[in-house]
């Protein structure tokens, strides 16, 4: 059985950083890229990028370019997205999530439990 | 950017009815078409995966079809854990978009 466990809510400040961390139960994620999705407060799904097992190579999405990083640690099965210069519309719930790609078939199958980040002043 | 159109965005119905939702790609997409239904305070949960393929532990009540631009997912008979949102995504072309969803309420 696949489960991702991520890290606790967080509170910060508008400017600070938080960094939400991801852990894989046994080789779920062996070989695979570690993705991020995040969902603002009522509202749908965001993708933000993905990184790959030996964080050779990542991907972000253009808007999220100079804020956030996304690494991985094979040695423990984790995975951490740092997301830098808060903003009041950061305020989301976060997930890591496990992607499935093949010739023919590509989906997010595995999702941890999210994280709460919450911006305020 | 691949824009997806969900629709409706919300929509109400009957435990036994039988819904469809639909979801439009702004270019073709082939059939990189995946379904999630998310629970209130739960992460989302696929249920589709490229178009038509149901997801292992799903009820065979839910269904999806279409390809290129357009996509559905219909739920045969509706169970009173279906009331949920349900999201589309594309997974053709990076960044992977989702639609904005829809919320399946209780008439």
């Amino acid at each position: 059985q696949v489960q991702l466990v991520q890290s606790g809510a967080e509170v910060k400040k508008p400017g600070a950083s938080v960094k939400v961390a991801c852990k894989a139960s046994g080789n779920s994620f062996l070989g695979q890229n570690m993705h991020w999705v995040r969902q603002a407060p009522g509202q749908g799904l965001e993708w933000m990028g993905w990184v790959s097992p030996n964080n050779d190579d990542r991907r972000y999405v253009q808007k999220f370019l100079g804020r956030v990083t996304m690494t991985r640690d094979t040695s423990t099965s984790t995975g951490d997205m740092e997301l830098i210069r808060l903003r009041s519309d950061d305020t989301a719930i976060y997930y890591c999530v496990r992607r499935i790609s093949t010739k023919w078939d590509d989906y997010f199958d595995y999702w941890g439990q999210g994280t709460l980040v919450t911006v305020s002043s | 950017d691949i824009q997806m159109t969900q629709s409706p965005s919300s929509l109400s119905a009957s435990v036994g009815d039988r819904v469809t939702i639909t979801c439009r790609a702004s270019q073709s997409i082939g059939n990189y078409l995946n379904w999630y239904q998310q629970k209130p305070g739960k992460a989302p949960n696929l249920l589709i995966y490229s178009a038509s393929s149901l997801q292992s532990g799903v009820p065979s009540r839910f269904s999806g079809s279409g390809s290129g631009t357009d996509f559905s997912l219909t739920i045969s008979s509706l169970q009173p854990e279906d009331f949920a949102a349900y999201y589309c995504q594309q997974s053709s072309n990076a960044p992977y978009t989702f639609g904005r969803g829809t919320k399946l309420e209780i008439k």
